[in-house]
């Protein structure tokens, strides 16, 4: 069974702190992927990665930044954490280089609340 | 602007109803995708269909590429259904709708 973890299900943080949420999959897949979720807008992307070091925007990508130095793992930065990123957080991930947009393998997310 | 509609957004049902949630869409697609969301956060893939209809178990799931809308029906349900039921949409990108709350009451 594919397998995608998530460093942490709950985060607390402080206005103004740097944040690291970590997302692993065992299956060797190319493709990863960060979203948001929040009531009544449903999952937006905020980055995905197609391949070691590459990254591209998603729909919302302000305030955040990624990283994917080694294949099973995907990282979204906070630089600077506010209370408007409240949300929770889930990483997916599918493979097949080329077709993009096959099922995506889920995490369990991250419930981050922003003091 | 929605690329994909849900309705209802929220859904009650009596352990033992047939469940139906629609879904519509208003983009070109190359696949589109139910999936389940428990309380706590993690989504897991119920389908994934490009025509016609799949079955798992109780679960049916149908598209109409013509009329851009897919169904997904609950048979005989009963209270671990309870979820929200999230329709997506791949073609370009993905495209999620806001999802459908189902409570089943035993």
């Amino acid at each position: 069974d594919v397998k995608v973890t998530q460093s942490s299900r709950y985060l607390v943080k402080r206005t103004g702190e740097k944040v690291f949420l970590e997302c692993v999959q065992d299956m060797d897949h190319e493709n990863m992927f960060w979203y948001r979720q929040d009531p009544g807008l449903g999952l937006r992307l905020i980055y995905f990665s197609y391949d070691v070091k590459m990254k591209e925007k998603g729909d919302i990508p302000e305030g955040y930044s990624v990283s994917r130095e080694k294949k099973e793992r995907f990282s979204l930065i906070l630089e600077s954490a506010s209370t408007n990123q409240t949300s929770m957080y889930l990483c997916a991930s599918n493979g097949l280089r080329g077709l993009l947009y096959n099922e995506q393998f889920f995490g369990p997310g991250t419930r981050l609340t922003v003091l | 602007k929605n690329e994909v509609e849900q309705s209802p957004q929220n859904l009650t049902a009596q352990e033992g109803e047939f469940i139906t949630i629609n879904c519509s869409y208003s983009v070109g697609i190359s696949a589109l995708h139910w999936l389940q969301q428990h309380p706590g956060g993690g989504i897991v893939s119920l389908f994934m269909l490009s025509s016609g209809k799949k079955k798992h178990g109780r679960l049916i799931a149908t598209i109409n590429i013509q009329e851009k809308h897919s169904s997904l029906h609950i048979t005989a349900s009963h209270p671990r259904d309870s979820a929200v039921y999230i329709c997506a949409v791949s073609g370009n990108q993905f495209y999620f709708g806001t999802g459908t709350s189902l409570t089943v009451i035993p």
